[in-house]
């Protein structure tokens, strides 16, 4: 069964420190997708993506993060210059068109120092 | 988004039926509901997803009744590797967004 692909499983970077996460997803799946999760708490909703451009953003996405498919098979998300309270997991989904279900990759515990 | 309300957690023995009812008085006519289960420092794993009435699959069956404010999940024979969080969603999935929403969800125990 077609699976969402993240890395790294772990990062762990020092504060201020620029990092990507990696995701590759699904095969001709169309819509793209960031969320976290700090530990004990819930899953967020970070970005979506759809036809090369950001169709959504939350107020946790704001201008340290960016995210970019630079080709036809990864999709990055960056974060300019982390902070301590970046510390989560971070998920990545996709998701084949309309009505159709998002799944998920097993995440990036991403630790900040 | 219309808001969902689910148990915050529930315990079963193994082999028997798990029945999780999600209410959403909200739902709006674009809305589908979609549930997915959560292993610690696991991602989210989609189980099923429904428009009205009932839809089954291998590992689940998800009834809605004809008003749609409520949606139960049914898992049949749980065993032990069945302990997770699950998550009721309700959001329009038609559009180039349909972000997912995330509540707390209920925390299923399964025991011998």
């Amino acid at each position: 069964e077609p699976e969402v692909t993240q890395t790294p499983s772990h990062q762990v970077t020092q504060m201020g420190q620029e990092v990507i996460l990696r995701c590759v997803p699904i095969s001709n799946h169309l819509y793209f997708y960031w969320y976290r999760q700090i530990l004990g708490q819930k899953v967020e909703f970070l970005v979506s993506f759809y036809n090369n451009e950001i169709s959504e953003k939350s107020e946790i996405f704001d201008d340290q993060f960016s995210v970019e498919r630079p080709d036809g098979s990864n999709f990055t998300l960056k974060i300019r210059s982390t902070k301590l309270e970046d510390s989560a997991m971070y998920f990545c989904a996709s998701r084949a068109r309309a009505n159709q279900p998002q799944h998920f990759g097993d995440g990036t515990r991403l630790s900040i120092l | 988004l219309a808001k969902t309300t689910q148990p915050i957690s529930m315990d079963s023995y193994e082999g028997q039926e798990v029945n999780i009812t999600c209410s959403h008085n909200n739902i709006a006519t674009n809305d589908y509901i979609t549930w997915y289960q959560q292993f610690p420092s696991q991602g989210p794993r989609f189980i099923i997803q429904g428009y009205k009435t009932k839809v089954t699959n291998e590992v689940a069956s998800l009834f809605i009744p004809a008003d749609r404010k409520s949606s139960t999940l049914s898992l049949p024979r749980v065993s032990l590797s069945d302990t997770a969080v699950y998550y009721c969603l309700v959001g329009d999935s038609t559009g180039t967004a349909s972000k997912l929403t995330f509540g707390t969800g209920t925390r299923l125990q399964v025991t011998l």
